[in-house]
């Protein structure tokens, strides 16, 4: 049974820096993992997609690594803002396409 | 593009009682997929459905059941509703399953 784990739960910075999300799954047979931010009370936003053949994904301040063989994927957020402020949540999604798997989250708040 | 829609946004009902949620999927897409999110977790696989049918399910009893309609939108139904049953419900709608795309969700309250 695939398990997602983030570390850490929670991370409180002030703007500007930069930072790591961590991301660990236990079965290395995905199809692909993505990154979303959640806002409080909405739903999900999808910010990165990594496919299995691919090691990572940028987009803006935002890139994504993925490794496969580890079990693991690291989102790295550059100069970070307040508007950064929401939890985190990375899922992985099987070979049979069926459902995503999602950690638990990071809650982040970037202070001005 | 219209994106996924889920109605309605917040709900109250009382133990032992039934519930409807709605979800329209994003224009062009063939599946729809159902989560549990309970406060402060991440977001449970509930099941997803293709081409209106059931398509895979997570671990979720029968009471919670569902129909996808020839439009594809999506409806999830929950009997005999658990105070445990008070979370946010999630759709997310996408092409064969791939890049899925979320709604604001509906906030279920169980009294």
């Amino acid at each position: 049974k695939q398990e997602v784990t983030q570390i850490p739960a929670a991370l409180s910075v002030p703007e500007g820096e930069n930072l790591v999300l961590n991301c660990s799954f236990t079965d290395s047979a995905i199809y692909n993992l993505q990154w979303f931010r959640q806002d409080p009370g909405k739903g999900l936003t999808s910010l990165l997609l990594i496919q299995s053949s691919q090691r990572e994904q940028t987009s803006g301040r935002l890139n994504a690594s993925l490794d496969k063989s580890s079990g693991r994927s690291t989102l790295y957020i550059a100069a970070s803002q307040p508007g950064d402020s929401a939890t985190y949540l990375c899922a992985v999604i099987d070979n049979y396409g069926q459902n995503f798997v999602f950690g638990p989250g990071t809650r982040l708040s970037v202070l001005p | 593009e219209t994106g996924v829609t889920q109605s309605p946004t917040h709900l109250i009902k009382t133990r032992g009682q039934q519930v409807t949620l709605r979800c329209s999927s994003q224009s062009g897409h063939n599946t729809v997929s159902w989560y549990q999110q309970a406060l402060g977790q991440g977001p449970q696989f509930i099941f997803q459905y293709y081409r209106e049918e059931e398509n895979g399910r997570g671990n979720f009893p029968p009471r919670f059941s569902g129909l996808q309609f020839p439009n594809y939108s999506s409806e999830l139904n929950v009997n005999a509703l658990e105070l445990d049953d008070s979370a946010l419900y999630l759709c997310a709608s996408s092409l064969d399953g791939v890049a899925q795309h979320f709604g604001d969700g509906t906030r279920l309250s169980i009294l």
